[in-house]
């Protein structure tokens, strides 16, 4: 069955750098768009950036745009979330999740990155 | 970008009962919305799509409607499992977004 596990959080000063990664296994990688979504505590989920599923397009939310970059290595089912300029509105479980058509079929179980000094 | 906005933030249902979940979108979004559930330690799990459409596994009991800014979810008859939170997305323009949640709580 479809797996996403995701690794990387965890404490980290605010304007310091993060890297997440996402494992996925159970189903073609390659064929599917791939997201990172993120909850911060207390609040509802948001959509943060997704990578097409070859890699050659990009979108991001606003509040991430410059400091984030979504990324994808086909040949080894991995996902990735290099995070910048971190900033402590940036605490959440970030998730990664799979979906081509808009929606998400399936996500990981999230890992929680805090930001704070 | 465009705004989802769930009604109730929680509700309160006995089991066996149905529940009726809400979501507004501030512009319409065609039939371009999906609902989830997240239950407590997991990731969100995949309901519906194309408003109406359940995901693959998901029980008859839930269903979906509605079109352009008004979705309905409803859990015709709530077993222990669907004690959780529910949240709606539109996928119709970037950026998606969700809803702030329902929690569906035992009464």
């Amino acid at each position: 069955q479809v797996q996403l596990v995701e690794s990387g959080g965890g404490v980290v000063q605010p304007g310091r750098s993060l890297r997440l990664s996402c494992a996925a296994s159970g189903f073609t990688f390659t064929r599917f768009a791939m997201h990172w979504v993120r909850q911060a505590p207390g609040k509802g989920l948001e959509w943060v950036a997704v990578i097409s599923f070859d890699g050659t397009k990009e979108y991001y939310v606003d509040s991430v745009q410059g400091r984030f970059t979504v990324s994808r290595d086909n040949s080894n089912n991995t996902l990735f979330l290099q995070m910048n300029s971190l900033k402590t509105e940036d605490t959440a479980v970030y998730y990664c999740a799979q979906g081509q058509s808009g929606y998400l079929d399936d996500w990981g179980q999230g890992t929680l990155v805090t930001v704070s000094s | 970008e465009i705004v989802m906005t769930q009604s109730p933030a929680t509700l309160s249902v006995s089991p066996g009962q149905r529940a009726t979940l809400s979501c507004r979108a501030s512009q319409t979004v065609t039939s371009n919305v999906a609902w989830y559930q997240r239950r407590p330690g997991q990731g969100p799990r995949l309901l519906i799509y194309h408003t109406s459409i359940r995901a693959s596994g998901v029980p008859d009991r839930f269903s979906g409607s509605g079109s352009g800014t008004q979705f309905i979810l409803t859990i015709s008859s709530l077993q222990s499992e669907d004690f959780a939170v529910y949240y709606c997305q539109h996928y119709h323009t970037w950026p998606w977004t969700f809803g702030q949640g329902t929690n569906v709580e035992i009464k």
